[in-house]
């Protein structure tokens, strides 16, 4: 079992639409967790930062963790058609700069 | 800035060849990672650097996979000898040291890969 588990999707939306991405951990030393967006042909760019439990919003992202129940979501409002990417989430702690990746979600969001 | 660079962006070589893939990290970053990403092992870190120092390579599939850092501004992953297994996009990232506190991370800067093909 990998320690940072992501349903790779593909998942297709229309234009408007709320995403919901997940991931799941079994490493309870993880202490930070992130979600990275990657383009086609480009290395991943992150988005969203969180440190242990709680959410975060930016714009019209907001990153949730629980690690009662180790699970990680990133949601999308109003998704654009810009938002097409594959969202990678990952977590690290236990090891300053060591992160594990989930093996990422595809999204599509079309007009 | 210049981000992370990553030389050659393609490789297509035969499978028994050397293979040298070359990083430069932003300038300033104390850290930095080699990456392999494929669709069925999804991103795995194989080994990365802190001030040029090998911090953890337990990534590193086996021997014939070797990452030096000789200086600040330069990193290569090289590959002897090369098997079809190896071809994936490979990513080097950099980061900043942490700051002090627990809420420490210091997110990753990737650069755009090298595609590797080992035919």
């Amino acid at each position: 079992q990998k320690e940072v588990e992501q349903d790779p999707g593909p998942l297709s939306v229309p234009e408007g639409a709320i995403v919901s991405l997940n991931c799941t951990y079994s490493n309870s030393a993880f202490q930070y967790f992130m979600w990275y967006r990657q383009y086609s042909r480009k290395g991943p760019e992150l988005l969203m930062y969180t440190y242990s439990s709680g959410n975060k919003e930016d714009g019209r992202f907001t990153a949730q963790v629980d690690k009662s129940s180790k699970y990680i979501s990133l949601f999308i409002r109003d998704s654009q058609p810009s938002d097409s990417a594959t969202y990678l989430c990952a977590a690290g702690g236990t090891s300053y700069g060591k992160l594990t990746f989930g093996q990422g979600t595809i999204l599509t969001v079309h007009p | 800035d210049a981000g992370v660079i990553q030389s050659p962006r393609h490789e297509v070589t035969e499978m028994g060849q050397e293979v040298t893939l070359r990083c430069k990290p932003i300038s300033g970053h104390d850290y930095l990672f080699w990456y392999r990403q494929t669709m069925m092992r999804g991103l795995e870190l194989l080994i990365y650097f802190n001030n040029n120092v090998p911090i953890d390579d337990s990534g590193m599939p086996e021997d014939r996979f070797s990452a030096k850092m000789p200086n600040a501004s330069f990193s290569t992953l090289k590959i002897q000898p090369s098997e079809p297994r190896d071809s994936a996009v490979y990513f080097c990232a950099s980061s900043l040291a942490r700051r002090s506190g627990a809420d420490s991370y210091q997110p990753q800067h990737f650069g755009d890969g090298t595609r590797l093909s080992i035919l």
